[in-house]
């Protein structure tokens, strides 16, 4: 059974459509993270949630809403794509916010042509 | 705020050798530090961590990692490479009593046989 599982795992799609990535987690923690990885490997925490309440909203465009609907889903929605969305986009929970380990979800690689 | 440096984006060391990894890490208060692995497609997986306590961690794998405050660095070192340990790693810091994991450029590992 996987910890962390995402789906979509490859999303390609044109500049200007809309798409949204889920990410569920079956290991009982409350908090759980959105993270951005770039072509170059770099690793951008973008949200965070805990108990289904927004804790970390970095400086990402309004075009991505995050959503919890429970503490076991976070999912994505990005509005209006842009070629520089292409990204591979990790989901990832801890236990909580104060423990630092983080498990993460195999990624969601996004190619916008 | 904090930041982390990871030294060398790509590291190449024959079978059998050590290997180290550099990271040093800015943070105003202590800091939790992590290093994490990634292997090709996959997400991250941690290797070990330091959170309190003994400097010196060990984690999976055989690696091995030294928290010394005095030089603010957290080198990875594992005695002898196996080829299975060709991947990217990542170091990372967080603030005690902080929300956000931050993670350094990362690291690739190439092992020769």
């Amino acid at each position: 059974d996987t910890a962390v599982s995402q789906t979509p795992k490859y999303l390609v799609t044109q500049m200007g459509n809309d798409k949204s990535i889920k990410c569920e987690q079956n290991l009982g923690h409350d908090t759980m993270y959105w993270y951005k990885q770039d072509s170059k490997k770099f690793l951008k925490i973008m949200f965070s949630y805990n108990n289904k309440e927004l804790i970390i909203n970095e400086t990402v465009p309004n075009r991505f809403s995050p959503k919890s609907p429970d503490k076991a889903h976070l999912n994505l929605h990005i509005n209006s794509l842009e070629l520089g969305d292409s990204a591979v986009y990790f989901c990832a929970s801890s236990q909580n916010l104060n423990t630092g380990e983080l498990f993460f979800g195999e990624g969601s690689r996004l190619t916008v042509l | 705020a904090q930041s982390v440096t990871q030294l060398g984006s790509h590291v190449s060391v024959s079978e059998g050798a050590l290997v180290l990894l550099r990271c040093n890490y800015s943070s105003s208060v202590p800091p939790y530090l992590f290093w994490y692995v990634q292997y090709p497609n996959q997400g991250l997986q941690l290797l070990l961590k330091y959170t309190t306590g003994a400097t010196l961690v060990k984690g999976i794998n055989g690696f091995e990692a030294e928290f010394k405050k005095s030089e603010t660095s957290f080198h990875l070192t594992k005695p002898s490479a196996h080829m299975s340990d060709a991947a990217e790693y990542f170091c990372a810091v967080r603030n005690t009593g902080g929300f956000k994991t931050i993670f350094g450029a990362g690291t690739r590992l190439f092992v020769k046989a």
